[in-house]
């Protein structure tokens, strides 16, 4: 099946500055990755996605790339603030159409130290 | 809509005994999921339903898991004799089938329901 890894498992950035996590995949087949945003007590949240035919995609200060050749995608977030404080989450999916079982990191604790 | 929607957030109980779960999914979606998240971990893939058909069933659901989504809308996830290595917190996520288009099939998350076995 497939397995997601995911980099650094803590990362602490001062505010303003920019935040790389990056995931690695084993699965060929997979063509939809997802990123989730976890706060204390809440369930993941979904912040950005992308699919296998597209290289990179960005919402204002969110990004992520995908490299299908070394099965690899990365978020990059820019101009940290505060909230961006939390546990973030990738994770792969197989599925054509669906994506019924999504295969997650282990996630990433973002600290944003204003 | 609110979401989906999990209830309890919180369940202690002691080991053995039986222990019930509801999720309310967004009333369009027609897929629902469950997961579930140890401390430190990702969420794991459970099992999923398309309507009221239960479609796939992840190894990790033991025999003293099941689960149900009688009318294809509300889902219950039921543990019996519940051990140790169960707490964990079970969520719950929706998502609307469709073959293409920006929001296609993307899962939205419960709060969880959190489960802790004394």
């Amino acid at each position: 099946g497939e397995n997601v890894e995911q980099h650094p498992s803590t990362l602490s950035v001062q505010e303003g500055d920019s935040a790389v996590i990056k995931c690695t995949y084993s699965d060929s087949a997979s063509n939809y990755f997802p990123w989730y945003k976890q706060e204390l007590g809440k369930g993941p949240q979904l912040i950005i996605d992308i699919r296998s035919n597209v290289g990179e995609k960005k919402d204002q200060r969110i990004a992520v790339t995908l490299n299908k050749t070394a099965k690899h995608f990365s978020l990059h977030i820019t101009e940290t603030q505060p909230e961006d404080s939390a546990v973030y989450f990738c994770a792969a999916s197989p599925a054509n159409f669906g994506n019924e079982k999504l295969t997650f990191g282990t996630g990433t604790r973002l600290t944003i130290i204003p | 809509d609110t979401g989906v929607s999990q209830d309890p957030r919180h369940k202690i109980t002691k080991r053995g005994q039986n222990v019930t779960f509801r999720c309310d999914p967004i009333s369009e979606h027609n897929r629902l999921y469950w997961y579930r998240q140890t401390l430190g971990q990702g969420p794991e893939f459970l099992t999923y339903f398309q309507n009221e058909a239960q479609l796939e069933k992840s190894r990790l659901l033991s025999d003293r898991f099941s689960a149900e989504r009688p009318k294809g809308s509300f889902s219950t996830l039921e543990i019996q004799r519940t051990e140790q290595g169960d707490s964990a917190m079970y969520l719950c996520a929706s998502s609307l089938e469709l073959l293409w288009g920006p929001g296609a099939n993307v899962l939205t998350f419960g709060a969880g329901s959190r489960l802790t076995v004394l």
